[in-house]
């Protein structure tokens, strides 16, 4: 089975642009998060998306935002890009909705987003 | 608010000694602690998880320890093997209220395992 696959792998943008991130889960797999990694702060939840319903956000500004489509492919935005949105964007799926009773998480290898 | 800490930045070990990663949380709720690995360029990978009503669970080489009262846990590695060396991740899920669907992670330790 292939694993999560996140698109692209690097992107350099500069302040004030968009971007749009892309992650495939597993095969099979309904329930997609993305995380946020910056040096030192370990990794900050941004959203979960089950059956193409948002079922849970981080504390983000509205200028994070993701969908998730019917083949469960998922997206996410980040508008009008600041300097401090530098990060590594981790997605991870799982085959159903987290409950927090220790499900697994499986993470792509994440998009390296750099503004400048 | 950091809810789960990892106050080492780092760990060093010689190979074939125990490795020793610790974790401190304040959030009283939580249910489920885990642990994730990460190499460079790569996905964080789940390692061992613990319930809130357990104190210890094993998995070869890794076994876990939470100690409620203290709000503290730890993941131990023996023996250690150079390819261990990777960033540890500890995390944290909450099984009720709204929650759900949320790890919070620590910062992560980098452990360097050494020949």
């Amino acid at each position: 089975k292939a694993g999560v696959t996140q698109t692209p792998r690097y992107l350099i943008k500069t302040r004030g642009q968009q971007v749009t991130l892309s992650c495939s889960p597993i095969s099979g797999h309904r329930s997609v998060s993305w995380y946020q990694q910056t040096p030192g702060q370990g990794l900050q939840f941004l959203f979960e998306y089950f059956s193409e319903t948002q079922r849970n956000k981080g504390n983000f500004p509205g200028r994070f935002s993701g969908r998730q489509f019917s083949n469960s492919r998922s997206e996410m935005n980040v508008s009008t890009l600041e300097l401090g949105d530098s990060a590594l964007y981790l997605c991870a799926s799982s085959p159903e909705p987290l409950t927090g009773y220790g499900e697994k998480l499986f993470f792509g290898s994440g998009t390296q987003l750099s503004v400048l | 608010d950091q809810q789960v800490k990892q106050n080492s930045p780092s760990l060093s070990v010689q190979e074939g000694r125990i490795s020793i990663l610790n974790c401190d949380y304040t959030n009283s709720m939580f249910d489920y602690f885990l642990w994730y690995k990460k190499y460079p360029a790569e996905g964080p990978t789940f390692l061992i998880s613990i319930s809130s009503i357990k104190d210890k669970n094993e998995d070869g080489r890794f076994t876990v320890f939470l100690n409620k009262s203290a709000k503290h846990l730890s993941l131990h590695i023996v023996p250690s093997q150079p390819g261990d060396s990777a960033v540890y991740f500890c995390a944290a899920s909450n099984a009720g209220g709204t929650s759900y669907g949320k790890l919070t992670f620590g910062q992560g330790t980098i452990l360097t395992v050494h020949p």
